[in-house]
């Protein structure tokens, strides 16, 4: 199935450093969403972004939505060892008429080391 | 608030086997959501319901795969026969009423198939 391109795959970052990624497509999205997984849960999402050009922030989590519409950035700043995850992006384009796409990056794997 | 409630948390079985995943929504989350999780890589939608209408299964193998959510609450989702590629996590998600941005995950049901 289709994915969104995600970079970098993963990550070994010490702790205390800002780390980014992002999520980049061929199509265009409406909302734009940012997901943490740790290992034997679901996805959690961590911030939601619905308009071009904005910057929204949860803590230490801060993500952009690209003006092009078709790509996004994650930042989080002075890492920590809970950061450790996969944190995957996801594109929403809903219309009134039907059409519907929920697409998911293909993941960063994030390590934090102490 | 309950979160999303799947069973069973893990399954094997043998090829050419039957199985049947479960999920629970949180209460009053019409939308719900099945989806495929390869290892390494991100969810992928197999079916949306709004209530108990499957409104996009265009990406269910319904030549050994179905689902159902009788009531507009719990939903099965049911793999017959289960073929070696069927190995995944399985998913389920549900989201209030709306564009369905806002997913709330369950935990998974992790398939491996001998």
């Amino acid at each position: 199935g289709q994915q969104l391109n995600q970079s970098p795959q993963s990550m070994f970052i010490q702790e205390g450093e800002d780390v980014s990624m992002n999520c980049t497509s061929s199509s265009i999205f409406n909302t734009w969403l940012w997901y943490k997984q740790e290992p034997g849960e679901g996805p959690v999402l961590l911030i939601a972004l619905y308009k071009a050009g904005e910057l929204t922030s949860n803590g230490r989590l801060t993500a952009q939505f690209g003006i092009t519409r078709k790509d996004s950035f994650l930042n989080i700043s002075a890492s920590i060892p809970s950061d450790v995850g996969i944190y995957f992006c996801a594109g929403l384009t809903y219309k009134t008429s039907g059409t519907y796409k929920y697409i998911f990056g293909t993941g960063t794997r994030l390590k934090v080391l102490a | 608030e309950a979160g999303v409630v799947q069973s069973p948390r893990y399954k094997i079985i043998e090829k050419k086997q039957p199985v049947a995943f479960w999920c629970n929504p949180i209460s009053g989350h019409n939308t719900l959501y099945w989806y495929l999780q390869n290892l390494g890589q991100g969810p992928e939608l197999l079916i949306r319901y709004e209530n108990e209408e499957a409104v996009d299964d265009s990406q269910l193998p319904k030549d050994r795969f179905s689902a159902e959510r009788l009531k507009g609450v719990d939903s099965t989702l049911k793999i017959q026969p289960a073929e070696l590629g069927d190995s995944a996590v399985y998913l389920c998600a549900s989201s209030r009423p709306g564009t369905g941005a806002t997913q709330y995950f369950g935990p998974g049901t992790r398939l491996l198939v001998l």
